[in-house]
C-alpha cells in the first residue's frame, strides 16, 4: 500500500532563517506530487505540483521554491523565511490519473518568530 | 481564481440530524472530490463525483453534482460526535490540468 510520508511534524523558525521540508512517498512510482499552505481555519493554497522529476509548476509567487530530485521526494524550501510563511504545510500524492484523488501526509506546523 | 467556495461556513447540529454541505465552483469540471480534515491532520478523501454523474452514494454520505449550476453538495445522514471535522471539496477543472482547486471548507460540528 501507498504511504506518505511528512517532516518534521512541527517548527519554530526565526524570521529570516531558512526552511526545507521533506516529502516522501512509497509504494507507487510516478506520482504527482503537490505542496499546499493551509492558514488557520482556511482553505488549501496551492503553492506548487510536480508531475516528473525536475518538473515543477509554481502556483502562487513568494519566496518559497520546491524541488523533486527523485521521483518519490518532493521538498519546499525556503532561503529566509517571512513572518507571513506561518501555517500548515500538507504535502500529496495523486496517481496522475483522470480522477487526481488526493493522497495526503500528516502535514508541518510552521511558526516563524 | 477559480477557488470553490463551500457554505455554510460552520454547522453546528445535534448527533444523529443529518449534515448538509453545498460546494459552488466557476468553470467546467471533470470531476469533483469531497475532502475531510481532522484538525490539525492531513485530509481524507472521501467521494468523487465526475461531471456525468448526478448523484453518488457512500456510507452515510450522499454527494450530487449539478452542472448547470456548478454546484454540489455533501449530505451526511445519521451524523455521528466522530463526524466533527471541516469538509472541502475540490474540482478538477476541464482543460487536462495535473492539480485540483479546494474550496474554504466548511466545519461541522456534531454535538453528542
Amino acid at each position: 500500500s501507498q504511504t506518505i510520508h511528512q517532516w518534521p511534524a512541527t517548527l519554530v523558525q526565526p524570521v529570516g532563517s531558512p526552511l526545507s521540508l521533506e516529502c516522501t512517498v512509497e509504494g507507487t512510482s510516478n506520482p504527482n506530487l503537490y505542496w499546499y499552505r493551509q492558514a488557520a481555519g482556511r482553505g488549501l493554497q496551492l503553492l506548487f505540483y510536480s508531475v516528473g522529476i525536475g518538473q515543477i509548476s509554481s502556483e502562487v509567487p513568494q519566496n518559497l521554491s520546491a524541488s523533486r530530485p527523485q521521483d518519490r521526494q518532493f521538498i519546499l524550501s525556503s532561503k529566509k523565511l517571512l513572518l507571513s510563511d506561518s501555517g500548515f504545510y500538507l504535502c500529496a500524492w495523486s496517481s496522475g490519473l483522470e480522477g487526481l484523488q488526493q493522497f495526503f501526509g500528516p502535514g508541518t506546523r510552521l511558526t516563524v518568530l | 481564481s477559480q477557488q470553490g467556495e463551500e457554505d455554510p461556513q460552520a454547522l453546528s447540529i445535534q448527533e444523529g440530524e443529518n449534515a448538509t454541505m453545498n460546494c459552488s465552483y466557476k468553470t467546467s469540471i471533470n470531476n469533483l472530490q469531497w475532502y475531510r480534515q481532522n484538525s490539525g491532520r492531513g485530509l481524507v478523501h472521501l467521494i468523487l463525483i465526475r461531471s456525468n454523474e448526478r448523484e453518488k452514494h457512500s456510507g452515510r454520505l450522499r454527494v450530487t453534482l449539478d452542472t448547470s449550476k456548478k454546484s454540489s453538495s455533501l449530505l451526511i445522514t445519521a451524523s455521528r460526535a466522530a463526524d466533527t471535522a471541516s469538509y472541502f471539496c475540490a474540482s478538477r477543472f476541464s482543460g487536462g490540468y495535473q492539480k485540483v482547486t479546494f474550496g474554504t471548507g466548511t466545519k461541522l460540528q456534531v454535538i453528542p
